[in-house]
């Protein structure tokens, strides 16, 4: 079945390092993926998505690329800031019977970035 | 603009007793989701819903009871709850035209 994988954390940065936060999946056919973002006591928020093969979604200065030859979408920021240390989870959309979009989830990767 | 929202955001209650978490969508999305969020295991997805009437079951629905009588709402029942089922629990929602599925903001349970 489908499934997502993160890289485990928890992911401990200085401000205005570079992040990589690595996720592969495994789907049949042709997925969106998507990365969330939770911040501490919210529920999760969009930060950025690829509907296909070598998409790239941005936004805040996060960024993944769709790479369907290696079934990944790692997430990367090239230089963060306090204000991102969240737990940020991959996932990837599976239509399920009579629902609309049902997303499948990794297991969340905490970010905590220091000054 | 009021979105997405659940109550009660905080829960204790006893092993045994039904609890209700409702959910309320102002968009009039049709599709709706009730995930739980606990440590080691991400999101993993309870039930879900494509409009009125019309549920099925997620990754892990056993203990868990759902209904949709009406497109805005989709309450989440625990009819007899467990200690194994102290969890935050996330409704969510989007709509027929659109993969970007929006949350909200969390009912944390908790069964002693």
């Amino acid at each position: 079945g489908n499934s997502v994988t993160q890289m485990e954390g928890p992911v401990t940065l200085s401000e205005e390092a570079f992040l990589t936060i690595n996720c592969t999946y495994t789907a049949t056919g042709y997925p969106s993926l998507f990365w969330y973002v939770q911040y501490p006591g919210e529920g999760l928020q969009l930060l950025l998505k690829a509907t296909k093969a070598d998409d790239k979604g941005s936004n805040k200065g996060f960024e993944a690329t769709y790479r369907k030859e290696t079934t990944s979408f790692h997430l990367e920021k090239g230089s963060v800031q306090v204000s991102d240390s969240a737990v940020y989870f991959c996932a990837l959309s599976s239509r399920a019977n009579q629902a609309g979009t049902a997303l499948i989830f990794g297991k969340g990767t905490t970010l905590s970035v220091s000054s | 603009d009021a979105g997405i929202t659940q109550s009660p955001r905080y829960k204790i209650t006893e092993t045994g007793r039904q609890v209700t978490l409702m959910c309320h969508q102002t968009w009039s999305h049709s599709y709706m989701f009730w995930y739980r969020q606990d440590l080691g295991h991400g999101l993993r997805l309870i039930y879900y819903s494509a409009a009125a009437d019309i549920t099925d079951k997620g990754e892990v629905p056993d203990g868990y009871v759902v209904s949709r009588s009406k497109t805005e709402n989709f309450p989440l029942t625990l009819e007899s709850a467990t200690r194994s089922q102290t969890s935050v629990y996330f409704c969510a929602s989007n709509s027929w035209d659109s993969e970007t599925i929006y949350f909200g903001e969390g009912s944390w349970l908790t069964v002693v």
